[in-house]
């Protein structure tokens, strides 16, 4: 069966410093893997996916994650965080071999908390 | 393309009311998906749809729910009769190919009174 796991409800972090938002899998074939971001009283919004490739993905709003399948894991980075990333943030994973019709399966969310 | 259309944007009704909500999803997108989002519960798939037919409806929490899609353009999640309970956020997304993400309405906040 497939599942995501982001193991922190909230993540603090202090302008500038660099955040991490940690996010675990599991499928049984390869991996497809998203992040999105929720900002308040707004939908979600694609952040980036890992399909295949460099492990390294970068995308929206200078975010990054890197894709590690020994531990398999897809963290969320950012070197230099800003007081604008404060949002929910979202995993999601779908099986490439098409499992649960090829839906993704999203986690519980991370609440990113920047602080000036 | 203007993306993924909710409409109302907010709803307030009354305990016993009827209540629709209404999603036109991306040109060309051949899935559709209902959600419902609660501070409780977080992110819930109440049903979805494949090229406009139901394919699971495991999610959606009681009879009193109930989801349409009359054409590749239009979907309705309406609830009859409508409790406080049923106070959330409901999100409609649509997907494309495989490899592709979901895109996101901006939901459609309810409140039962």
């Amino acid at each position: 069966a497939q599942s995501v796991a982001q193991p922190e409800d909230q993540v603090n972090v202090a302008e500038g410093n660099p955040l991490t938002v940690k996010c675990t899998y599991s499928v049984s074939g390869n991996p497809y893997l998203f992040w999105y971001v929720q900002y308040p009283n707004r939908g979600l919004q694609f952040l980036l996916k890992y399909i295949t490739g460099d492990n390294l993905v970068k995308g929206s709003y200078g975010f990054e994650a890197e894709f590690n399948k020994s531990q398999t894991s897809f963290h969320l980075k950012k070197p230099s965080a800003l007081v604008s990333d404060s949002a929910l943030y979202f995993c999601a994973v779908r099986d490439s071999d098409g499992g649960s019709q090829g839906n993704l399966i999203f986690g519980k969310g991370t609440k990113l908390s920047v602080k000036p | 393309d203007a993306g993924v259309i909710q409409s109302p944007r907010h709803e307030v009704t009354e305990m016993g009311q009827e209540v629709t909500l209404r999603c036109k999803p991306i040109s060309g997108h051949d899935y559709l998906f209902w959600y419902r989002q609660t501070m409780m519960r977080g992110l819930e798939l109440l049903i979805y749809f494949n090229n406009n037919v139901p394919i699971d409806d495991s999610g959606m929490p009681e009879d009193r729910f109930s989801a349409k899609m009359p054409n590749a353009s239009f979907s309705t999640l309406k609830i009859q009769p409508s409790e406080p309970r049923d106070s959330a956020v409901y999100f409609c997304a649509s997907r494309g190919p495989i490899n592709y993400g979901y895109t996101f309405g901006s939901g459609t906040r309810l409140t039962v009174v």
